[in-house]
């Protein structure tokens, strides 16, 4: 059964730093895209981040970029998602979720983690 | 602000049909697939269509997606109680180079 796990969430200050991890299980890892949403409190999902199948290329909404960084280790089939210089708006359930690519559907998703940003 | 522009909200009775727009431009929808999640309360969200209007395996053909330009449409016929959900589309943005979702659409079954 393919199945994603999310973890590291919780309470931080602003400013704070995060590590979330997403770790897959009944799939080739390496073989697929990765992808972080997440989804504020009462709003829409928002595209966090993705990675290649490889890890050789990240893309990043504009508004993480610079304080977050996606990475995955294939031999831990493990996703990771680095969250610097976090802000209130950054509260919210963040989801890992599978695609075949980058820039095409995401055809599996992880329960998600809750991360708070306040003081 | 979303990359996509959806209606905020739909309704229709049971057994009926009911069709959800996504809106977006040449450099999203235009150039690139969409897909269509489901997310009921309190759930993650569950792929219905994608690359434009393919079901992955355990989708109900009750469901059904298309694109046209620079727009693509979610159809639901012979709704169900258990249909009510929100609804999003989502694509890529080659401009960007990111991803982007619709503000969703909450379904009512009346």
């Amino acid at each position: 059964e393919v199945q994603l796990v999310e973890s590291g969430g919780g309470l931080v200050q602003p400013g704070g730093s995060l590590r979330l991890s997403c770790a897959a299980s009944g799939f080739t890892f390496s073989s697929y895209a990765m992808s972080w949403v997440r989804q504020a409190p009462g709003k829409g999902l928002e595209w966090v981040s993705a990675i290649s199948g490889s890890g050789g290329s990240t893309y990043y909404a504009d508004s993480v970029k610079g304080r977050f960084t996606i990475s995955r280790d294939n031999s831990k089939n493990t996703l990771y998602l680095q969250m610097n210089s976090l802000r209130a708006e950054d509260t919210a359930v963040y989801y890992c979720a599978k695609g075949p690519a980058v820039t095409t559907s995401r055809d599996v998703w992880g329960k998600g983690t809750t991360v708070t940003v306040s003081s | 602000q979303s990359v996509l522009t959806q209606p905020p909200s739909v309704s229709a009775a049971p057994g009926q049909k009911v069709t959800i727009s996504c809106s977006g431009s040449s450099s999203n929808i235009g150039n690139n697939y969409v897909s269509w999640y489901q997310q009921l309360p309190g759930t993650a969200p569950k792929l219905l269509i994608y690359e434009n209007n393919k079901r992955p395996s355990g989708i109900p053909d009750r469901f059904s997606g298309s694109k046209s330009g620079t727009s693509a449409t979610l159809g639901i016929t012979g709704l169900q109680t258990g249909d009510e959900a929100d609804y999003y589309c989502g694509t890529w943005d080659s401009s960007l180079s990111a991803g982007g979702f619709g503000g969703g659409t909450k379904l009512t079954v009346l």
